[in-house]
């Protein structure tokens, strides 16, 4: 199974600031995925990265808000623009392995954000 | 729309009791099923899954699960708990008509497994 890094794997937010995720993956994939996970629920997705293409966003996602770059087909970075308390949350980052829409996911370890 | 259902916040059980952690989903098309499990400050691991053929699914850590088409469950089991299966477990769905691939998660269930 992939192997996924992610950095940082938490942080201190002051509100108003922006803070950029990283997610390396040891293996060549296709799309990558970054979920949310508020405090106490469950993980909702944020968008689909695909290596040379504009990242596609989910309902209540935004480019502006949550920029994605993919240069190449091993990472990917997500940006949490202008924060706010309400942005506070594990960021995860997922790979599919498998094959196409039946393979499993395989997650990051997260990065837990907290934005004062 | 596609969308989990776990009733369960949480299932209480004695280590060496069988277990059961529910499930429902509702997809337009055929699902693919998946079940995740979460340790206290780490990312997801995955469990199990069914996509076709055999109704039991078994996964990792002697899991099972089993896809019922008519009452559209694909509830986790196990036949002996441990106090180490402690954790949070997520019910995932996907729909094989939907091309973004999206996988939809239940709002998870805490199994405590107590001595």
């Amino acid at each position: 199974s992939a192997v996924i890094s992610q950095k940082p794997s938490r942080d201190i937010c002051q509100r108003g600031t922006s803070l950029t995720i990283q997610c390396q993956v040891d293996s060549q994939v296709t799309m990558m995925f970054w979920y949310r996970q508020q405090p106490g629920q469950s993980l909702t997705l944020i968008a689909t990265a695909n290596q040379g293409s504009e990242a596609t966003y989910e309902s209540g996602f935004v480019i502006d808000k949550f920029p994605i770059s993919r240069p190449n087909l091993t990472f990917s970075t997500l940006t949490v623009s202008n924060m706010s308390p309400e942005d506070s949350s594990i960021y995860l980052c997922s790979v599919e392995e498998g094959g196409a829409n039946t393979g499993e996911l395989f997650f990051g370890e997260g990065s837990r954000l907290t934005v004062l | 729309a596609q969308s989990v259902a776990q009733p369960e916040d949480q299932v209480n059980v004695a280590e060496g009791n069988p277990l059961t952690v529910k499930c429902t989903y509702s997809v337009s098309g055929n699902p693919y099923l998946f079940w995740y499990v979460q340790y206290p400050n780490r990312g997801l691991q995955f469990l199990l899954k069914y996509i076709t053929g055999d109704n039991l699914v078994k996964g990792s850590y002697g899991f099972e699960a089993e896809f019922n088409k008519s009452q559209t469950s694909f509830h986790l089991k196990k036949p002996s708990a441990l106090v180490s299966d402690s954790a949070l477990y997520f019910c995932a769905v996907r729909d094989r008509m939907d091309s973004s691939y999206k996988l939809i998660f239940g709002s998870g269930t805490r199994l405590l497994v107590r001595p």
